[in-house]
């Protein structure tokens, strides 16, 4: 049963760094194909993809905002971290981790409950 | 970049009835790279459909989507009370996804 689970500060100033972390369970991410993605969902809007890692270390980014963010990976603690620079009210938002469980899937098939993370001085 | 858009933004229903939700992209697709989720209040997207007909896992038969190109459909042939929601299709390209704004279908 693949499970994942999202940690970090719940509020953060505006032009701190955040970090978040997503812990997970069920699956590997050296296993081929496998990667862990990041979206965020300010409230009452809709989703927005932010990053992603691949089993192999390879990353992507969402190009409108690939300058503040940084995505890695530790696999001996089955962990994913992303941290986003000079942080905004703007990037008020709950924060979800989710699984791809291979290249050829194009979604997301588990997703972790999220964390709000509020940015306000 | 791919521009998503859904419609209509609510669709008020009653339990028992059919829903169609509509998501157009801004040029043509492949099915292959579209998905839908369902969002329920306080919870996380769940995965409904992928490779725009395809039920993912454990989701009941009354849901299925259809579509090509730029004009992709998501029905939901008869309402249960648990149905009630917010319903995002997705796409992925060249490692990039997008979502659209989403269509709350709410109780008559």
């Amino acid at each position: 049963q693949v499970t994942l689970n999202e940690s970090g500060p719940t509020l953060v100033k505006p032009t701190q760094t955040l970090t978040l972390t997503c812990t997970y369970s069920g699956f590997s991410l050296i296993t081929y194909g496998v990667s862990v993605g990041w979206i965020r969902q300010p409230p009452g809007k809709a989703l927005e993809w932010l990053a992603l890692i691949y089993w192999d270390d390879d990353k992507r980014y969402n190009p409108s905002l690939r300058s503040r963010l940084t995505i890695s990976k530790d696999t001996s603690r089955n962990q994913v971290v992303l941290t986003m620079t000079n942080m905004d009210p703007v990037d008020t938002a709950t924060y979800y981790c989710a699984h791809r469980r291979s290249t050829t899937e194009r979604s997301f098939d588990s997703w972790g409950q999220g964390t709000l993370v509020t940015v306000s001085s | 970049e791919i521009v998503l858009t859904q419609s209509p933004g609510t669709l008020s229903l009653s339990p028992g009835e059919r829903a169609t939700l509509s998501c157009g992209a801004s040029r043509s697709i492949s099915s292959s790279s579209l998905a839908w989720y369902q969002q329920k209040p306080g919870q996380a997207p769940r995965l409904l459909i992928y490779g725009a007909s395809s039920r993912a896992t454990g989701i009941p038969d009354r849901f299925s989507g259809s579509g090509s190109e730029t004009d992709f459909t998501l029905t939901i042939s008869r309402l249960e009370p648990e149905d009630f929601a917010v319903y995002y299709c997705q796409h992925f390209d060249n490692s990039i996804w997008t979502f659209g704004q989403g269509t709350k279908v709410e109780i008559k």
